[in-house]
């Protein structure tokens, strides 16, 4: 049974600060892996997606790696800005739909 | 162009009442998700549909939940005698096809008291 964890759980930083968001999968057979935004008592942000087959994406400040042998993806967020507070999501489609990690609540302070 | 809209917002409702969510996803999508988020368990799929196709229940936790989606456009959720621990955020998404890029709406929050 796939299962997608995600560490840490909360994160604090000073603006500015550049950040790693740390996301793993149990089953390396997947599809996809999408990453995710989601604002206080809002849905959910889509930033990024990556196929089974590609390395990485970017957009903006914003670069996701993927490596689907090791089961793990990285979202890297650059000069990080009070804006950029919220919960960020992995996601990984293997069968019909996503299964989602917990998330990171990330907390950037000006 | 408009994104996934969901309707109500929000619903409260008595235990033991029926309820329907509705969806209405990007036009053109032919897959369109329903996934429950509560505080407990995270997020969780419930259903999905694909163009014709009979639909994936896999995720339902109950036969008090069913869903349509009529003309591939608009789907609805319902939850029929509702329980207290069916309380939760209900989000549809939509994507062109299985394994694309899913667009989500902004959820239904119900409560049931």
């Amino acid at each position: 049974k796939q299962e997608v964890t995600q560490i840490p759980a909360a994160l604090s930083v000073p603006e500015g600060e550049n950040l790693v968001l740390n996301c793993s999968f149990t089953d390396s057979a997947i599809y996809n892996l999408q990453w995710f935004r989601q604002d206080p008592g809002k849905g959910l942000t889509s930033l990024l997606l990556i196929q089974s087959s590609q390395r990485e994406q970017t957009s903006g400040r914003l670069n996701a790696s993927l490596d689907k042998s090791s089961g793990r993806s990285t979202l890297y967020i650059a000069a990080s800005q009070p804006g950029d507070s919220a919960t960020y999501l992995c996601a990984v489609q293997a069968g019909t739909a996503l299964i989602f990690g917990k998330g990171t609540t990330l907390s950037v302070s000006s | 162009g408009a994104g996934v809209s969901q309707s109500p917002s929000n619903k409260v409702t008595e235990k033991g009442k029926d309820v329907e969510l509705r969806c209405d996803p990007i036009s053109g999508h032919t897959a369109l998700y329903w996934y429950r988020q509560s505080l407990g368990q995270g997020l969780e799929f419930l259903i999905y549909f694909q163009g014709n196709s009979a639909p994936d229940k896999s995720g339902l936790p109950s036969d008090r939940f069913s869903a349509e989606r009529t003309g591939g456009s608009v789907s609805t959720l319902t939850i029929q005698r509702t329980q207290q621990e069916d309380s939760a955020v209900y989000l549809c998404a939509s994507s062109l096809a299985r394994s694309d890029e899913q667009f989500f709406g902004p959820g239904t929050r119900l409560t049931v008291l």
